[in-house]
């Protein structure tokens, strides 16, 4: 498995629960993004990893958003006191380049709804 | 601020034709721009990309796009569509200059090839 691993694919949730979203980046890449993609929308930023630098935050809608990456691998994004407007396809992304030129390879995405 | 359009909802173009695929782009400083695929249910798969040099590109599956400066334009661009190249495609782009290291993605253009 080379590519990037998120999980869970689908994810149900009620409204006012908090949900956490997996993402497994391709080994030995130093940067990770998370990117929300709505219904008939591009793609939105939320946060960006690089290697034990302070990610940037600066897409993330509320402060009910947040993320870590522990040991420069794994990242895990979090929900709290779901809404519906935050029922989305949440994608991962990751590249081995810091200088922007960089690919970002994308997971397949958790699909996230909330009732 | 960075943005970018792609100014077509939905291309639809017969098998074996040429197709063409609109992005136009505004940022600051001299842009970094992608072209990104996806299929149902799949993250994005990179197509190409333009960082400097020869104005036009060419990617992955037969895809091309060109970098028009004066336009701000980068439109991906194909000589005969095949049926498997339905998909949605997004445009995205990355001021360096800004520091910024993520992407700023259109709202995406869907091509139908018809058999």
């Amino acid at each position: 498995g080379a590519g990037v691993s998120q999980s869970p694919s689908n994810k149900v949730t009620e409204k006012g629960k908090d949900v956490e979203l997996r993402c497994d980046p391709i080994s030995g890449h130093t940067a990770l993004y998370w990117y929300r993609q709505s219904l008939g929308q591009g793609l939105e930023f939320l946060i960006y990893f690089q290697g034990n630098s302070a990610p940037d935050k600066s897409g993330l809608p509320s402060d009910r958003f947040s993320a870590e990456r522990t040991g420069g691998s794994v990242s895990t994004l979090t929900i709290q006191r779901t809404q519906q407007e935050d029922s989305a396809v949440y994608l991962c992304a990751s590249s081995t380049a810091q200088t922007g030129e960089g690919i970002q390879y994308f997971g397949a995405g958790t699909r996230l709804s909330v009732l | 601020a960075q943005s970018v359009a792609q100014p077509e909802d939905q291309v639809n173009v017969a098998e074996g034709n040429p197709l063409t695929v609109k992005c136009t782009y505004s940022v600051s400083g001299n842009p970094y721009l992608f072209w990104y695929v996806q299929y149902p249910n799949r993250g994005l798969q990179f197509l190409l990309k333009y960082i400097t040099g020869d104005n036009l590109v060419k990617g992955s599956y037969g895809f091309e796009a060109e970098f028009n400066k004066s336009q701000t334009s980068f439109h991906l661009k194909k000589p005969s569509a095949l049926v498997s190249d339905s998909a949605l495609y997004f445009c995205a782009v990355r001021a360096p200059q800004t520091g910024a290291n993520n992407l700023f993605f259109g709202t995406g253009t869907r091509l139908t090839v018809i058999p």
